[in-house]
């Protein structure tokens, strides 16, 4: 089946800081999502993006479909970004998940 | 109120006891999924549904069963067989005509006590 692994693993950064986390997938999709797990443990939809590139605010996506991988921007980062960044894929099967970035923001 | 509505939010089981997890949906998504996550990991898919009366194994469906008797219902049954069943369950679904985004529930904490 499709493998998904996300980097880097764990970021720890300062309140107002930009960054980038990556998703590579092993296998062709229809689907891929990027969800933020709060604190609370909801899985928060951020993208919808099997190809191409999006923005909402200071969250933006980009999925690179031939070369299989995919990026999340966050720019000048908040507390309230902090969580888990969950990236999952899908090709005619149900979403596989990778194991998560967990980042957390510093006032 | 559109989503997914998953009870009870915290559960407690003694050991050798069934318990039932229920998910609900107002959104007239075709497909319904059950996935499972331990602590400091991702998701791993229990079952899943993409049409009523019929259902699919996922990845960890040992101990787990499952029924889709309505469209909007998907009702997760963790058993005695399940050895390690202390988890954080979400269920999920999704649209098979509209595109394939999915959407989650607010998770059930199983704790076996």
């Amino acid at each position: 089946g499709i493998q998904v692994e996300q980097s880097p693993p764990d970021l720890i950064l300062q309140e107002g800081a930009n960054s980038t986390l990556r998703c590579n997938f092993s296998d062709s999709v229809n689907n891929l999502q990027w969800f933020h797990q709060n604190p609370w443990g909801q899985l928060i939809n951020l993208f919808y993006i099997p190809s191409g590139t999006k923005q909402n605010g200071r969250l933006s996506a980009t999925t690179v479909a031939t070369e299989r991988y995919s990026l999340l921007y966050i720019s000048s980062s908040q507390t309230t970004d902090s969580g888990v960044y969950f990236c999952a894929v899908s090709g005619n099967t149900p979403l596989v998940f990778g194991k998560g970035t967990r980042l957390s923001v510093i006032a | 109120d559109g989503g997914i509505t998953q009870s009870p939010k915290y559960l407690f089981r003694k050991e050798g006891q069934n318990v039932t997890l229920s998910c609900e949906q107002n959104l007239n998504h075709d497909a319904m999924y059950w996935y499972r996550q331990d602590p400091g990991q991702g998701l791993r898919l229990i079952y899943y549904s993409q049409i009523v009366n019929d259902f699919q194994k996922g990845d960890i469906a040992e101990g787990y069963s499952v029924s889709r008797e309505k469209k909007e219902s998907f009702p997760l049954t963790v058993t005695s067989a399940q050895k390690n069943p202390t988890a954080f369950y979400l269920c999920a679904s999704s649209s098979l005509s509209k595109g394939t985004e999915a959407f989650f529930g607010q998770g059930t904490r199983l704790t076996v006590v």
